[in-house]
């Protein structure tokens, strides 16, 4: 069964700097997920990801199927994109059930 | 677009009361899923259904069963609340091993 590791587990930056969250995970899969959770919030997919990189705005997705790696960037961050990112994949191979990441509480002060 | 739906937002209850979490979702995804999030833990999975009528448990499925009569719905039905039931539910559909889209949770207090 798949673990995930993210980190780092919380991160405070000011507005404008660009963002860096890790995600690794111990068995191959097909895809990954980065989802986004603002406080008091539902739960939004962001990526989806099975190779390479994937840009939605200022959100820039990257994996390494070979390192079972990947990593979020946020570019010129907003205080808007505070909130807690999860990374998920499956728990093993082709499985319908994901396991998630613990999250990265990201916080950008303006 | 996908839309999960949740029947409240909020929910207070008492010990011991049966309670009755339902999800709704449009997009006739085969596979829907309901998670528990507390402080700390992260997602838990709690039943996973892959048809109507069939269910899988999941990490936690202790006090906890489901029901799947039609493919849109899924509920989630606390026989006897208890104090650590005490949660945020989320509702999950997907299809396949594409996106996963979340409803917007049920947050649940037992007295």
């Amino acid at each position: 069964k798949n673990e995930v590791e993210q980190s780092p587990q919380n991160l405070t930056a000011q507005e404008g700097e660009f963002i860096t969250i890790n995600c690794s995970y111990s068995v191959g899969i097909s895809a990954l997920h980065w989802l986004q959770q603002h406080p008091g919030g539902g739960i939004v997919s962001l990526f989806m990801l099975s190779s390479g990189k994937k840009k939605h705005g200022r959100l820039i997705a990257t994996i390494n199927i070979q390192e079972k790696h990947s990593s979020l960037h946020i570019t010129a961050s907003h205080p808007r994109d505070s909130a807690v990112y999860i990374c998920a994949v499956p728990e093993i191979q082709g499985a319908q059930k994901l396991v998630f990441g613990q999250g990265t509480r990201l916080t950008i002060n303006p | 677009d996908v839309k999960v739906t949740q029947s409240s937002r909020y929910l207070v209850k008492r010990t011991g009361e049966k309670v009755f979490l339902e999800c709704v979702q449009d997009m006739d995804h085969e596979n829907m899923f309901w998670y528990r999030q507390d402080p700390g833990l992260g997602l838990r999975l709690i039943y996973f259904s892959y048809d109507v009528k069939m269910k899988e448990k999941g990490d936690i499925p202790e006090g906890y069963s489901v029901s799947r009569e039609k493919k849109e719905r899924f509920s989630l039905i606390l026989e006897s609340a208890s104090t650590n039931q005490t949660s945020m539910y989320l509702c999950a559909s997907r299809e396949g091993e594409e996106t996963q889209y979340f409803g917007p949770g049920t947050r649940l207090l037992v007295l």
